[in-house]
């Protein structure tokens, strides 16, 4: 199925340093969404974005709806170790009833206190 | 606020046996419900999808089925589990009205012995 290009696939930061992630796709999109999801859990909603240019804070994490509409990116600033866990962008292509995401395929965040 | 009830956290099946995974809605009427598989903690792939009782959707070939017996009630099955069929099981549900965000269930590790 279709898939979101998120990156990096993986970071390794030391604790207090700042972190930028991003999501790109061919296609245009009308919400991005960005999850993360702590081990043996399921995936917790951080933040959504519903028009272009948006950008929305969730305490130290910032994230962004491109203008182009697509691609989003999400920052974390000042880093701490429950940050650790895997954080996934999700989009929704089209308006009306269909609700189905598509998703990136996760950037895995580890924390070095 | 949307809740999603899934059991049991975790399951050891052998070869050849049936599957029955059960996951219920709390807060929402007429949710969308999903069933996800994440394989080595990466990659969410959407295995059904449902718009209302008795619709299921399938989104890739595969040895399991869905069923919507209720509204917010949906039940993932396999008559005879494969050892590829190995995973992370999540329930989602997406509300009505702009929310689009899904809610996840914590998830069943399910493991084919």
């Amino acid at each position: 199925g279709q898939q979101l290009n998120q990156s990096p696939q993986s970071m390794f930061i030391q604790e207090g340093e700042d972190v930028s992630m991003n999501c790109t796709s061919s296609s245009i999109f009308n919400t991005w969404l960005w999850y993360k999801q702590d081990p043996g859990e399921g995936p917790v909603l951080l933040i959504a974005l519903y028009k272009a240019g948006e950008l929305t804070s969730n305490g130290r994490l910032t994230a962004q709806f491109g203008i182009t509409r697509k691609d989003s990116f999400l920052n974390i600033s000042a880093s701490i170790p429950s940050d650790v866990g895997i954080y996934f962008c999700a989009g929704r292509l089209n308006a009306g009833n269909n609700r189905k995401l598509i998703w990136g395929l996760g950037t895995s965040l580890a924390v070095n206190p | 606020s949307q809740t999603i009830h899934q059991w049991p956290a975790t399951l050891v099946q052998p070869v050849g046996s049936p599957l029955s995974l059960e996951c219920t809605v709390e807060g929402t009427s007429n949710p969308n419900l999903y069933w996800y598989r994440q394989a080595a903690g990466r990659g969410l792939q959407l295995l059904f999808y449902s718009v209302g009782i008795g619709q299921i959707s399938s989104e890739v070939p595969q040895n399991l089925s869905a069923s919507r017996p209720q509204d917010r009630q949906f039940i993932l099955s396999s008559k005879k589990l494969l050892l590829s069929d190995s995973g992370f099981y999540l329930c989602a549900c997406s509300g009505q009205g702009r929310a689009y965000g899904y809610t996840f269930g914590s998830g069943t590790r399910l493991t084919v012995v």
